[in-house]
């Protein structure tokens, strides 16, 4: 167990929809990163907050945003869904921005 | 683009084994290397992370790195059924930058039959 934890475990939403991810980081970590994982490929880096601000960003489009917070828990959210958001979503914690990077149980979105 | 290319696989070893998985990437600036473990259904769990050339030893698992060929390798010692699953390997951001991008191989399933 890692401490870091996500929520919801898994989402079913229909094409076009909006959906919001939640992360907490493990205690003493700042800096949450976010990856998404098709079935049978490695994880994707979408991007990094690191105290509020976003700190690095993959080559997702601009309909895939997060948020930060005080607390440093973090959320995606991606509007307007394609078939091919379909996959599992991956919150990683650290203790810095270029630290080791621990993962959360993930959340597996499928839309329809 | 950087890249990250792991042995494909599946790879198949007996019980007691040595498992050999192997990773090349592509930024030679690259600086930091990371062995996953992910069972099937679950999420990526942190086995072995190295920075410097040569090996790492950790209980059964042995990180290998060589920048010169930009090639890491992780080898599993005795190996356990219960070692089954994806290995993926991350190589992190080169050095000079903000953040710690992870980039991910495509992972290579191994598979210990008794």
């Amino acid at each position: 167990e890692t401490g870091v934890t996500q929520s919801p475990t898994h989402l079913i939403k229909t094409r076009g929809q909006q959906v919001t991810l939640r992360c907490s980081s493990q205690s003493g970590h700042n800096t949450v990163s976010w990856y998404q994982q098709a079935l049978g490929q490695g994880p994707q880096f979408i991007f990094q907050y690191y105290r509020e601000e976003e700190n690095g960003r993959g080559n997702f489009p601009p309909r895939f945003s997060g948020l930060q917070f005080p607390n440093y828990s973090s959320e995606l959210n991606v509007n307007a869904l394609e078939l091919d958001d379909s996959a599992l979503y991956l919150c990683a914690s650290s203790q810095g921005s270029g630290e080791t990077q621990y993962f959360g149980p993930g959340t597996r979105l499928l839309v329809l | 683009q950087k890249e990250v290319e792991q042995n494909s696989g599946p790879l198949s070893v007996p019980e007691g084994a040595i498992a050999s998985l192997n990773c090349t990437y592509s930024d030679r600036g690259s600086q930091s290397f990371f062995w996953y473990r992910q069972y099937s259904g679950k999420s990526p769990e942190l086995i072995m992370f190295i920075y410097s050339n040569g090996d790492k030893e950790d209980g059964r698992f042995t990180a290998q790195l060589n920048k010169a060929s930009q090639y890491v390798s992780l080898l599993i010692r005795d190996s356990q059924p219960s070692d089954s699953a994806t290995y993926l390997c991350a190589v992190g951001d080169a050095g000079g930058t903000s953040y710690g991008k992870l980039t991910f191989g495509q992972g290579t399933i191994l598979t210990v039959h008794p």
